[in-house]
């Protein structure tokens, strides 16, 4: 089956400082990849999708790179911000197929920006 | 309304007794989803509704779980005689059409429910 691991947190960091979070994926095709954050007191929002290998998705400073070889989705940001604390999740969805409109979530990584 | 609208937003009851939690999409969506973010689980998927297409119930998980989506609108999750480990944040979304075709997934802000 489907599954999508991503650091545990939380993680803290100071403001200006650059931001990785990883994640990786198992999947039984090809599929489409996602970051999703989660405002405190607000619902899941997408932050930025890929749907095939080597594309770079980016938002909001965000970048994501689709590595089929590492089956990898690592969200980076040079410079984070106070305003950028949240929970991020990493999650799939397959492309085809039987329950392709499923997305599959990992844990969730809190992060926290200190000024 | 701008976007997917839950009710209540927060519940607690007691052991035993059912409730009913309410999703309200994003107008003209067709598919619609629920997912139960659990503490330290993430988000499960419960079951998804595609137009007139019989529902995909694969995720949930005992027959105490029901839901249904009347008028191809809103959706109703049920849960008969809850338990203390049903405790979790249910959360719904709506998207225009499969997110296998490239559509986007809005999510609602969730309804928080407390077992007690």
């Amino acid at each position: 089956g489907n599954s999508v691991t991503q650091m545990e947190g939380p993680v803290t960091l100071s403001e200006e400082a650059f931001l990785t979070i990883n994640c990786t994926y198992t999947a039984t095709g090809y599929p489409s990849l996602f970051w999703y954050v989660q405002y405190p007191g607000e619902g899941l929002q997408l932050l930025l999708k890929a749907t095939k290998a080597d594309d770079k998705g980016s938002n909001k400073g965000f970048e994501a790179t689709y590595r089929k070889e590492t089956t990898s989705f690592h969200l980076e940001k040079g410079s984070v911000q106070v305003s950028d604390s949240a929970v991020y999740f990493c999650a799939l969805s397959e492309n085809s197929g039987a329950g392709s409109y499923q997305l599959t979530f990992g844990k969730g990584t809190k992060l926290s920006v200190i000024p | 309304g701008a976007g997917v609208s839950q009710s209540p937003s927060n519940k607690v009851t007691e052991k035993g007794k059912d409730v009913e939690l309410r999703c309200d999409p994003i107008s003209g969506h067709t598919a619609l989803y629920w997912y139960r973010q659990s503490l330290g689980q993430g988000l499960e998927f419960l079951i998804y509704f595609q137009g007139n297409s019989a529902p995909d119930k694969s995720g949930l998980p005992s027959d105490r779980f029901s839901a249904e989506r009347t008028g191809g609108s809103v959706s109703t999750l049920t849960i008969q005689r809850t338990q203390q480990e049903d405790s979790a944040v249910y959360l719904c979304a709506s998207s225009f059409g499969g997110i296998n075709s490239g559509n986007t997934i809005y999510f609602g802000e969730g309804s928080w429910l407390t077992v007690v």
